[in-house]
């Protein structure tokens, strides 16, 4: 079974807006990874979270972790048309993957 | 970040032969490595995991006669598919891991397309 399980599935918003992604897992972890896949491409490392950290923040990324409830969110702020992409998350513990967020970033 | 170079990043090959994918990590030593299979719009399904100096470990499902994986260097895994079919075209992925400190992350090769006619 998939470690981390990404919701939505697929969120299209329009330039500008914020996007938001949430990430489920199921076991004790150390840290929580993001990712981004374009089209065809390998995955892009975008932040690392630790397991006794509860925000971060890298530039227009937020990331959140609640070790209670195992899930992270990833915000993405005043987004781009290139952040279109797909965003997986996995932890160190697993790493198998979940079906992603596909976003979609109108201009 | 660390780099993980994959190579090629796209093959065409007849069907009945083998092609062998490389991933090398670039500037760090990686105990361990993934292969990962992905389908168009479908998310990254895990093959197996390598350690170096040992067997892999094949998720289930996944033929380890097939798909041959060797992890010789703490540098260099490679995933040799063998007697390819058509149905074996795919994207095919590695990651490496690499330990920082107390917490380990994974990178990504860029991927390779896999055709076979």
């Amino acid at each position: 079974s998939q470690q981390g399980e990404e919701d939505p599935q697929a969120l299209s918003i329009q330039e500008g807006e914020n996007a938001t992604m949430n990430c489920s897992y199921k076991t004790s972890i150390n840290n929580l990874q993001w990712y981004r896949q374009n089209s065809g491409r390998g995955l892009v490392h975008l932040i690392l979270i630790r397991s006794n950290e509860r925000e971060k923040h890298s530039g227009r990324l937020r990331v959140t972790l609640d070790t209670s409830k195992k899930s992270s969110s990833l915000l993405i702020t005043a987004s781009r048309a290139a952040d279109t992409a797909s965003y997986f998350c996995a932890t160190e513990a697993d790493m198998r993957f979940g079906a992603g967020t596909r976003l979609t970033v109108k201009p | 970040g660390a780099v993980v170079s994959q190579h090629p990043s796209w093959v065409i090959c007849k069907s009945g032969t083998s092609v062998k994918i490389e991933c090398r990590s670039l500037d760090f030593q990686a105990t361990t490595m993934f292969w990962y299979r992905q389908f168009p719009k479908q998310s990254l399904m895990l093959m197996a995991t390598s350690n170096e100096g040992s067997k892999a470990t094949y998720e289930q499902g996944v033929e380890k006669d097939k798909f041959l994986i060797n992890h010789a260097s703490l540098t260099l895994s490679t995933l040799t598919v063998t007697s390819a079919h058509p149905e074996d075209s795919s994207f095919y992925i590695c990651s490496a891991r690499v330990y920082r400190g107390p917490n380990t992350e994974a990178f990504f090769g860029q991927g390779t397309r896999l055709t076979v006619v």
